[in-house]
């Protein structure tokens, strides 16, 4: 059974600063998924990675496959990035499973 | 961007009721799924359903519930006899692609209140 932890589960931040939020895993996996929920419910996909590095704008999301352990990476910021940032990874079946996500609160 | 609907945002439901969850999924996409967030917990997989059939379910998906395709755009989760323990957020998911594949898509979800 996949073990999902993510790192911290709350983060407090001024804008304008550099933005590191950790998952790691215990099974090996086919797809890890990088998810944003905003304080009203609603999830969003921002990264599906099985390798490497992607960047979407200022988020820059990174997996190590060998180390079972990603990152997702905030540049410059914003307020509006306030939300629950969640990790979860599949297997070869449909099943994600689920980090217990990391709060995020930016300041002005 | 075409988005996945789901309907109604809020239900309160008494205790022992039935209730039918809607969700009408991406138009072309053919996967979905059914995921559940108890306040304050983890977002934990319940069912996903490929041509016409449920392809995976997990052990919260008893002979309480149920998912339908019924006409080609909604699906449905149905849960026939609610207890309080779910009360919930409950989220609908469509991929194009199959999982691994692809990012799937979700509703905004049906917080569902039992009384």
């Amino acid at each position: 059974k996949n073990e999902v932890e993510q790192s911290p589960q709350n983060l407090t931040a001024q804008e304008g600063e550099f933005i590191t939020i950790n998952c790691s895993y215990s099974v090996g996996i086919s797809a890890l998924h990088w998810l944003q929920q905003h304080p009203g419910g609603g999830i969003v996909s921002l990264f599906m990675l099985s390798s490497g590095k992607k960047k979407h704008g200022r988020l820059i999301a990174t997996i190590n496959i060998q180390e079972k352990h990603s990152s997702l990476h905030i540049t410059a910021s914003h307020p509006r990035d306030s939300a629950v940032y969640i990790c979860a990874v599949g297997d070869n079946t449909d099943k994600l499973i689920f980090g217990t996500g990391t709060r995020l609160q930016v300041f002005p | 961007e075409p988005e996945v609907t789901q309907t109604p945002s809020h239900q309160v439901t008494q205790m022992g009721q039935e209730v039918i969850l809607r969700c009408v999924p991406i138009s072309n996409h053919l996967y979905f799924y059914w995921y559940r967030q108890i306040l304050g917990q983890k977002v934990e997989f319940l069912v996903s359903f490929y041509n016409n059939e449920i392809s995976e379910k997990s052990e919260i998906f008893d002979d309480q519930f149920s998912v339908e395709r019924p006409d080609g755009s909604n699906f449905t989760l149905k849960i026939r006899s609610t207890k309080l323990e779910d009360s919930a957020m409950y989220f609908c998911a469509s991929s194009r692609l199959a999982p691994g594949n692809q990012p799937q898509h979700f509703g905004d979800g049906t917080r569902l209140s039992i009384l």
